[in-house]
């Protein structure tokens, strides 16, 4: 699976939105961009993820470049209750259900 | 739906014992992995596990091992534990465990190995 470089922290406002980007420069034409997040000490939680399109869902949207080289999720309206580790992985369409984690992103949203 | 369940859900051990943690799946799911979370290595993939078949396996030691029932049930298995087993782990199912699909991730079993 390609390798995803994230910026380790970022903080964000309450009610603004926060962009979180992720690079993923060696990304090939059948791997997936996922985005998780982990709340302290839970189970990582599924936010979306997409192939070559933009998606968005009721949590989020995420915004990929059109040489697919890097994305970006956005957190339209940022609560309290979005701090937390966000991790972007790139994942092959191959049968397999192995995911690799990075370091994340360390957002915390501040009133 | 019921999401996928973990137990227990803490658990603390001495050194030279074996563990084992269940993981239930969502219903329907046939898709079952494994991971370890530490705050030295961060989340790291153990195995997976499809038809009752591992499919896939982390750079892990042969001490961690697993096993998954014909009702998709899975459980892991460490051995010989030592101190740095200490860790959160974690289990996740999916459908088929296809590329497209979304893996969903449980609470978590926390081992304390002392």
């Amino acid at each position: 699976d390609a390798k995803t470089t994230q910026p380790p922290s970022m903080d964000c406002a309450e009610g603004r939105a926060a962009n979180l980007p992720c690079n993923h420069s060696t990304i090939s034409g059948n791997e997936y961009v996922y985005w998780y997040r982990q709340i302290h000490s839970q189970g990582p939680q599924y936010i979306i993820h997409g192939l070559k399109n933009n998606e968005t869902n009721e949590m989020a949207s995420l915004i990929i470049t059109e040489d697919r080289k890097s994305s970006t999720l956005i957190l339209p309206h940022a609560t309290l209750r979005d701090t937390a580790v966000y991790y972007c992985i790139v994942r092959a369409k191959a049968a397999g259900n192995k995911l690799t984690f990075g370091g994340g992103t360390r957002v915390l949203v501040k009133p | 739906k019921a999401g996928v369940t973990q137990t227990p859900r803490y658990l603390i051990k001495t050194r030279g014992q074996q563990v084992t943690l269940s993981c239930s799946p969502i219903s329907g799911h046939r898709s079952v992995s494994w991971y370890q979370q530490t705050p030295g290595q961060g989340l790291q993939f153990l195995f997976e596990y499809f038809s009752e078949t591992q499919r896939n396996k982390g750079n892990f030691p042969g001490r961690f091992s697993g096993r998954q029932f014909s009702n998709s049930r899975s459980e892991m298995n460490v051995s010989t534990l030592e101190l740095g087993d200490s860790a959160l782990y974690l289990c996740a199912s999916s459908l088929e465990g296809q590329g497209g699909e979304t893996q969903y991730f449980g609470p978590g079993t926390r081992l304390l190995v002392l």
